[in-house]
């Protein structure tokens, strides 16, 4: 297992248009999350899941975006009409209770 | 709610040096408490976790310590060296979540 992979690196998108991102996670980890980061910021959390089931959603996640986990293994997170304002990095993490958490390499958006 | 907060912003020191980075937060009601790496345009790295039960762990030149009734931790980097140059981030999973609540990071510079 190589860890947490996400994909793409980075995309670069034109405002109004969708993105959407992809995560694997460790295989043996059930929770899996999504932050995102501004620059000079800490990651702030967007959700999570517990295998398949998104169990918590911040405020941040507005109705432009949504995350999925079908069958409880890859994620992604989609971004619809997307704003300069959502351009940030995310990252997804997935984690073991007494391990805790792994992250990927991130993606980097960027909304022109 | 909770909380993070690190100190110094940013702090560059000559190489050999041995420093101390901190955080604190909040709420003490917390179920482990993380340390990450984060390099320039990179994903986070894990360095250390610190359950709540724990006082203190230590990986290699790093030593992190844990007090929660008084809501702090430490991490110490001993004989620092160039390549330890990155951001540093301290981030608490409460008692009753899964999702880590990030500082703000120290951005760290050794200088040769």
């Amino acid at each position: 297992d190589t860890g947490v992979s996400q994909d793409p690196r980075h995309k670069i998108t034109k405002r109004g248009q969708n993105v959407t991102f992809r995560c694997d996670p460790i295989s043996e980890h059930n929770r899996l999350y999504w932050y995102r980061q501004t620059l000079g910021q800490g990651p702030e959390f967007l959700t999570y899941f517990q295998n398949e089931a998104q169990l918590e959603k911040s405020r941040l996640l507005s109705d432009r975006f949504s995350a999925e986990r079908p069958k409880g293994s890859f994620s992604t997170l989609e971004i619809q009409r997307t704003e300069q304002g959502d351009s940030a990095m995310y990252l997804c993490a997935s984690s073991e209770d007494t391990y805790g958490y792994t992250f990927g390499s991130g993606t980097r958006l960027t909304v022109v | 709610k909770q909380e993070v907060t690190q100190i110094p912003a940013a702090l560059s020191v000559p190489e050999g040096e041995n420093l101390v980075l901190n955080c604190s937060f909040t709420d003490s009601a917390i179920y482990n408490l993380q340390w990450f790496r984060q390099d320039p345009g990179k994903g986070l790295t894990s360095l250390l976790l610190i359950q709540s039960s724990q006082r203190e762990q230590t990986s290699g030149r790093l030593n992190a310590s844990l007090d929660k009734s008084s809501g702090r931790s430490t991490l110490y980097i001993a004989a620092s060296q160039p390549g330890d140059s990155a951001t540093y981030l301290c981030a608490v999973r409460g008692d009753s979540s899964y999702k880590l609540i990030f500082g703000s990071g120290t951005r760290l510079l050794v200088r040769p």
